[in-house]
């Protein structure tokens, strides 16, 4: 039974570029959540999505967006790259509509550079 | 929003001791209270949790309490063994329609002496 996989394990890109990271959920999960985890700090949560749509954004500003496929797998995009974009992204799937039992991936490690 | 306070940030135990790590959350309408385990250059892994009609959980020599009066929550780990060594963070989630994401504390570092 595979667990959460995502896409790249890391990635460096400059500043003011764009990146897309990919998230597949937990064999019969069908809701993915985003979080970002900044070194020392515990996960700060971006969003979260169900039935393709975006039922929960955290305190973060557009240039954070995503998606969600119809085989409930998930993108983060991140535009205009920020120095302070550099953390660790985690996506964390879950089943059903209550979003109990969150299950994290490895994580994507951004570097900004 | 909720706000989730962890403590000690950093605990150190001889081997075959207990360790307690202690959080609580400001939100009384939070129904919800995970523990992760985070080892290095590894996500967050779910190791217990509880929800807020439940006042103990045990799971072999892990036990999450819950005091709803004070917005408390613990963790409690005996007979440590090296391998327990990690960051944990709790977390804890609202009720209700709309409330999906988990707030974080930001951990304790427990090292685990041989």
């Amino acid at each position: 039974d595979a667990g959460v996989t995502q896409s790249p394990t890391h990635l460096i890109k400059t500043r003011g570029q764009q990146v897309t990271l990919r998230c597949s959920p937990k064999s019969g999960h069908d809701t993915v959540s985003w979080y970002q985890q900044a070194l020392g700090q515990g996960p700060q949560f971006i969003f979260q999505y169900y039935e393709e749509e975006e039922r929960q954004r955290g305190n973060f500003p557009d240039r954070f967006s995503g998606h969600q496929f119809p085989n409930y797998s998930s993108e983060l995009n991140v535009n205009a790259l920020l120095l302070g974009d550099s953390a660790l992204y985690l996506c964390a799937s879950s089943k059903g509509q209550g979003a109990y039992e969150q299950y994290f991936g490895p994580g994507t490690r951004l570097t900004v550079t | 929003g909720e706000n989730v306070e962890q403590h000690p940030s950093t605990l150190s135990v001889q081997e075959g001791d207990s360790a307690v790590i202690k959080c609580t959350y400001s939100d009384s309408a939070s129904n919800y209270f995970p523990w992760y385990k985070q080892e290095l250059g590894k996500g967050p892994q779910l190791i217990i949790d509880i929800r807020s009609n439940v006042g103990e959980k045990k799971d072999q020599r892990i036990a999450v309490t819950l005091n709803k009066t004070a917005k408390h929550f613990s963790l409690h780990i005996t007979e440590t063994q090296p391998e327990d060594s990690a960051v944990y963070f709790c977390a804890a989630k609202l009720s209700g329609a709309g409330s999906y994401q988990l707030t974080f504390g930001k951990g304790t570092k427990l090292s685990v002496i041989p």
